[in-house]
């Protein structure tokens, strides 16, 4: 079955350090996604990604994150001057179509250390 | 907002056992509706989903969920579980006229003594 990968699987940066977090979607999708999940909380949505433009974001998505899909497979999170409240769990996802009638493949997650 | 609940944090129950795991949402249109399950280490998995049509929808290893709209409930259900069971269950609603995104519930944990 195929997957969403994801680089690194974990990664501890100093705080005020950029992260790039790698996501290779499933070759076919065209939706993508970035959630976050903060140790003992629930997993957050933070953007959707269609067209090579962000469709949707939440208040999470500020100036300090942006997505990049630097060519026709990768598709990247990158966090700039990053803050102890950044650590988390960190999951792209993909899918065909849109949520409404398609399924949204999750990758296995990027644990980030801020410390 | 909309939000999503999950009651039960932690379950523990032996092999065999009955399983239902409860999910409420607060939003009165139409909604899309999953359950993914991770299991130790691994990604989120879909179990099942719910987009229209019979409201009690059958997934994978023998879990079921039945869609009530006047309850704005989508419980889970395995009628006897296995130690393979154990997992974080998460609950995840989309609604249709709000965009893209899943808002998940805070998720259960789930231990199947063997």
């Amino acid at each position: 079955e195929p997957e969403v990968t994801q680089t690194p699987s974990h990664q501890v940066t100093q705080m005020g350090q950029e992260v790039i977090l790698r996501c290779v979607p499933i070759s076919n999708h065209l939706y993508f996604y970035w959630y976050r999940q903060i140790l003992g909380q629930k997993v957050e949505f933070l953007v959707s990604f269609y067209n090579n433009e962000i469709s949707e974001k939440s208040e999470i998505f500020d100036d300090q994150f942006s997505v990049e899909r630097p060519d026709g497979s990768n598709f990247t999170l990158k966090i700039r001057s990053t803050k102890l409240e950044d650590s988390a769990m960190y999951f792209c996802a993909s899918s065909e179509g849109g949520p409404s009638g398609n399924t949204i493949y999750f990758g296995e997650g990027s644990w980030l250390t801020v410390v | 907002a909309q939000s999503v609940s999950q009651h039960n944090h932690h379950v523990i129950l032996s092999e065999a056992a009955s399983l239902e795991l409860g999910c409420n949402y607060s939003y009165g249109g139409t909604v899309n509706l999953f359950w993914y399950v991770q299991y130790p280490g691994q990604h989120l998995q879909l179990l099942l989903k719910y987009f229209s049509g019979d409201p009690l929808v059958k997934g994978i290893k023998g879990f079921e969920a039945e869609f009530i709209k006047s309850k704005f409930s989508f419980n889970l259900r395995k009628p006897s579980v296995q130690w393979s069971d154990t997992a974080e269950y998460f609950c995840a609603v989309n609604i249709k006229a709000a965009g893209n995104k899943l808002t998940f519930g805070g998720g259960t944990r789930v231990l199947v003594k063997p």
